[in-house]
């Protein structure tokens, strides 16, 4: 099956800064990619995800890149502010295994004011 | 559209005691998923129905949790006898996706915070 490891489990950066989060995948079949948010006391929602055809997404201040040879793809959040606080979960989706994710550990983003 | 709703939001009860978790998925999607978050393990997928049918519950941890869903508009994860290692928050998420089909965003719920003592 599909294995996701993601890093750094915890990242501080101050506001205004860049933020780099990063995942790799195993399973080569894997074709998509969505990286959901998740604020404290509330369910995770997607913020961007990308699709194995194209190697980088954007939107605002946030983009994606991904690696297929590499099996890796990050997140970019670039001049972070307070309210990007929050945790950051990666998942891979092999389509013939239905629509099962395999999330990543998350990563804990604290943006300093 | 109101989202994935789920209740009750948050549940304590005795070790032994009988818990019961609901979902309302998204109307429309066709793929409803039951995940458990805790700090130990993340986020664990504990079982996927496709038009209402149980595809992969190789995730449920024991014969104590059952997950039904009985029509498109409704599901219910069950865990008979409770135990305190069940402590999580557990989550309905739902799909518009199909098999085969590239797009396939997944809906989360705000969770059921369940303690057991």
């Amino acid at each position: 099956g599909e294995n996701v490891e993601q890093h750094p489990s915890t990242l501080s950066v101050q506001e205004g800064d860049s933020a780099v989060i990063k995942c790799t995948y195993s399973d080569s079949a894997s074709n998509y990619f969505p990286w959901y948010k998740q604020e404290l006391g509330k369910g995770p929602q997607l913020i961007i995800d990308i699709r194995s055809n194209v190697g980088e997404k954007k939107d605002q201040r946030i983009a994606v890149t991904l690696n297929k040879t590499a099996k890796h793809f990050s997140l970019h959040i670039t001049e972070t502010q307070p309210e990007d606080s929050a945790v950051y979960f990666c998942a891979a989706l092999n389509p013939y295994n239905f629509n099962k994710f395999y999330f990543g550990s998350g990563t804990k983003l604290n943006v300093k004011p | 559209d109101a989202g994935v709703i789920q209740s009750p939001r948050h549940e304590v009860t005795e070790m032994g005691q009988e818990v019961t978790l609901r979902c309302k998925p998204i109307s429309g999607h066709n793929s409803l998923f039951w995940y458990r978050q805790t700090m130990m393990r993340g986020l664990e997928l504990l079982i996927y129905f496709n038009n209402n049918v149980p595809i992969d519950d190789s995730g449920m941890p024991e014969d104590r949790f059952s997950a039904k869903m009985p029509n498109a508009s409704f599901s219910t994860l069950k865990i008979q006898p409770s135990e305190p290692r069940d402590s999580a928050v557990y989550f309905c998420a739902s799909s518009p996706g199909h098999a085969g089909v590239a797009y396939n965003e997944q809906f989360f719920g705000p969770g059921t915070r369940l303690t057991v003592l």
